[in-house]
């Protein structure tokens, strides 16, 4: 398996409440990528990083935002969850961003009451 | 822009017969890159097989085979002797060198039966 690892896995939030997903790998990678997978399991790209202090949006309108300090880091926060941020987040690295395969993390699935 | 199009929403195969997976693209670049990513249920997103667009050889990996048709612009999967770990959600991917971001399908579940 990959060396890439997101926690919370599941996480049940109130309304309003400030939190961080977690993503962490261990194999060098430059490129990292988060991912919101909906309930009919489409994947949509709301973050990517090519490097360390860089960040960028993806395709898909988010109201998260994410940090690179640190090579093996990529945390996702949101500042005041609400239930329409409900869904599964995917963490993902890769190691030259289009030549190779991307790994991804198990996910971590959040519900926001 | 690049998009990726899976038209099954869903599979079905008796255990060790063979099913093919559709995926159809668009990229007006010419060095990218394809993928088939499987994704069990509750269970982490894996490579199944890949392909770079330079090659005409058909990738193969054990019971998995592509079809890629480059003028078509198609990629399909091939899984012969399917087994009930087949199961699962399977998604058709694209990467290009110029973008570094991955394209996914809308995914097609796949269900083995016995």
């Amino acid at each position: 398996e990959a060396d890439i690892y997101q926690t919370p896995r599941y996480l049940v939030i109130g309304t309003g409440k400030k939190i961080t997903l977690e993503c962490s790998q261990t194999m060098g990678h430059d490129k990292m990528y988060w991912y919101q997978q909906d309930p009919g399991m489409e994947l949509h790209l709301i973050h990517y990083s090519y490097g360390v202090n860089s960040t960028e949006k993806g395709d898909l309108s988010s109201e998260s935002t994410v940090s690179r300090i640190r090579t093996e880091h990529f945390p996702l926060t949101l500042e005041s969850a609400r239930p329409s941020h409900t869904s599964q987040y995917l963490c993902a690295s890769s190691a030259y961003g289009g030549r190779t395969e991307a790994f991804f993390g198990q996910g971590t699935r959040l519900t926001v009451v | 822009a690049q998009t990726v199009t899976q038209s099954q929403p869903e599979m079905s195969v008796q255990e060790a017969e063979t099913v093919t997976l559709s995926c159809t693209y668009d990229t007006s670049e010419s060095d990218y890159y394809l993928f088939w990513y499987k994704q069990p249920p509750s269970r982490q997103m894996i490579l199944v097989i890949r392909q770079e667009a330079y090659k005409q050889q058909n990738a193969t990996e054990n019971r998995f085979s592509v079809n890629f048709q480059k003028a078509a612009k198609s990629f399909s999967l091939k899984i012969s002797d399917s087994q009930l770990g087949d199961a699962a959600m399977y998604f058709c991917a694209l990467t290009t060198s110029g973008t570094y971001k991955y394209i996914f399908g809308t995914g097609t579940r796949l269900k083995v039966l016995a």
